[in-house]
């Protein structure tokens, strides 16, 4: 069966520090790979997608960025983070478009 | 502009009743349609799905219903549990790649 992983769970940063979240997923090959943003009471924001190793796709302008530098490893990555950066972030994946996408359990980034 | 909303931001229902979470999409060309539970602390869990040429959908104790004339869906829970408890969101899949349009949830509170 698949699985998806993302780390860390928690993070608490200062503003202006770099950042760099992960995720992997195991079970499936090609997928597709996405990053979304929830902020508090909210649904959710997409913020990329990946369809292969190196494509990334930007959904909303920020200062984030996405990698992916393998077939089933997703990276989130900011030089320098802002108070606006705060919140949960999603990472999920799909066999492709019009398929069902699956999440990991999230990582909760607070920003001082 | 595309959206998808919730006619009711919060549901509180006796266990053993059924649960009806209800949603209204506007983009008529969204042919893919998504429930998901998301339990706090966690990221969203797929639930069922649903696409265009279907009225209805079910699955073990949800029914899923489109109504592609008034754009409406609803997921119904038989014999709700405590273990429903969550916050439920509705997903459209317009037919962009990656372009998953999330509702903003409902809460669904199970009281023994």
């Amino acid at each position: 069966s698949q699985t998806i992983h993302q780390w860390p769970a928690t993070l608490v940063q200062p503003v202006g520090s770099p950042l760099s979240l992960e995720c992997t997923v195991e079970g499936t090959s090609n997928p597709n790979l996405y990053w979304y943003r929830q902020a508090a009471g909210r649904g959710l924001q997409l913020l990329f997608y990946s369809v292969g190793i190196g494509q990334i796709s930007s959904e909303v302008p920020q200062n984030l960025s996405a990698s992916r530098p393998q077939d089933r490893q997703f990276i989130l990555s900011s030089k320098k983070l802002l108070l606006s950066d705060s919140g949960f972030y999603l990472c999920a994946w799909s066999r492709g478009e019009g398929q069902p996408q699956h999440f990991g359990d999230g990582t909760r980034l607070s920003i001082l | 502009g595309e959206s998808v909303g919730l006619h009711l931001p919060t549901l509180s229902v006796q266990e053993g009743d059924n649960s009806i979470i209800n949603c209204a999409y506007s983009n008529s060309a969204s042919d893919y349609f998504i429930w998901y539970k998301q339990e706090s602390g966690k990221g969203p869990q797929f639930i069922i799905d649903i696409r265009s040429n279907m009225d209805k959908r079910q699955g073990q104790r949800v029914t899923v219903l489109l109504n592609k004339t008034v754009k409406h869906l609803s997921l119904q829970i038989a014999a709700t549990q405590p273990g429903d408890s969550a916050v439920y969101f509705c997903a459209e899949w317009g037919g962009s790649q990656g372009n998953l349009i999330f509702g903003k949830g409902t809460k669904l509170s199970v009281k023994p």
